[in-house]
């Protein structure tokens, strides 16, 4: 079957920098997305990533790896606006997303 | 960047009643959208994909019969919750792909149904 595993919770410090982990097993793959959302909002687009390396831009960087089917958000600098949930998703082989359960990002001052 | 809009934002409604949702894509042609549905503190769960000019696809577990999803054009796509029932209430969500690389998808802002 189609998974996608990514922490439930995480808390990190105002300035500091913080990784979120996102593993993935899919039926072919198109590519992996970050999305962030804040409660009571739609999810907004992060970051996509289809070669493995890294992608940075700004604070946000997202990593690939797709022979270990793993991926990562890397936010630095925090801010306090960052607390956010952090969707991992999954384009399969029929171009359709596979979503995680989000990573609840708590940021503390 | 591509814009997708929701009507309404949201809505109270009485159990039993019907409460239909509209999807538009404003600035681009969507022949697929996506209808998830969101509970407090839980993940988006695909309920539909919605094609243009032909029927849904919904996802198991779905009731088709209560969830009716109609894509009346390249444009809109809405989705009718029948018979309503508190367990209805959520936070209901639609979404349309970006063509080519980076296939992202652009979310409506949400709709926040609240069944009493």
């Amino acid at each position: 079957g189609q998974n996608i595993d990514q922490p439930t919770e995480m808390t990190a410090t105002e300035g500091a920098i913080v990784q979120i982990n996102c593993t993935y097993q899919t039926s072919g793959f198109n590519g992996l997305f970050w999305y962030q959302q804040h409660a009571g909002e739609a999810p907004t687009f992060l970051s996509y990533n289809v070669l493995d390396g890294l992608e940075e831009k700004g604070r946000f960087s997202s990593f690939l790896s797709r022979s270990k089917g793993y991926s990562y958000l890397l936010l630095k600098e925090l801010q306090m606006k960052d607390s956010a949930s952090y969707l991992c998703a999954a384009l399969d082989s029929n171009y359709q997303l596979i979503w995680g359960a989000g990573t609840k990002l708590i940021i503390k001052p | 960047g591509a814009v997708v809009s929701q009507h309404p934002s949201w809505v109270i409604c009485k159990s039993g009643t019907s409460v239909k949702i509209e999807c538009r894509s404003l600035d681009f042609q969507a022949t697929t959208m996506f209808w998830y549905r969101q509970f407090p503190k839980q993940s988006l769960m695909l309920m539909a994909t919605s094609n243009e000019g032909s029927k849904a696809t919904y996802e198991q577990g779905v009731e088709k019969d209560k969830f009716l999803i109609n894509h009346a054009s390249l444009t809109l796509s809405t989705l009718t919750v029948t018979s309503a029932h508190p367990e209805d209430s959520s936070f209901y969500i639609c979404s349309a792909p970006g063509q080519g690389e980076p296939y992202e998808q652009y979310f409506g802002p949400g709709t926040r149904l609240t069944v009493t």
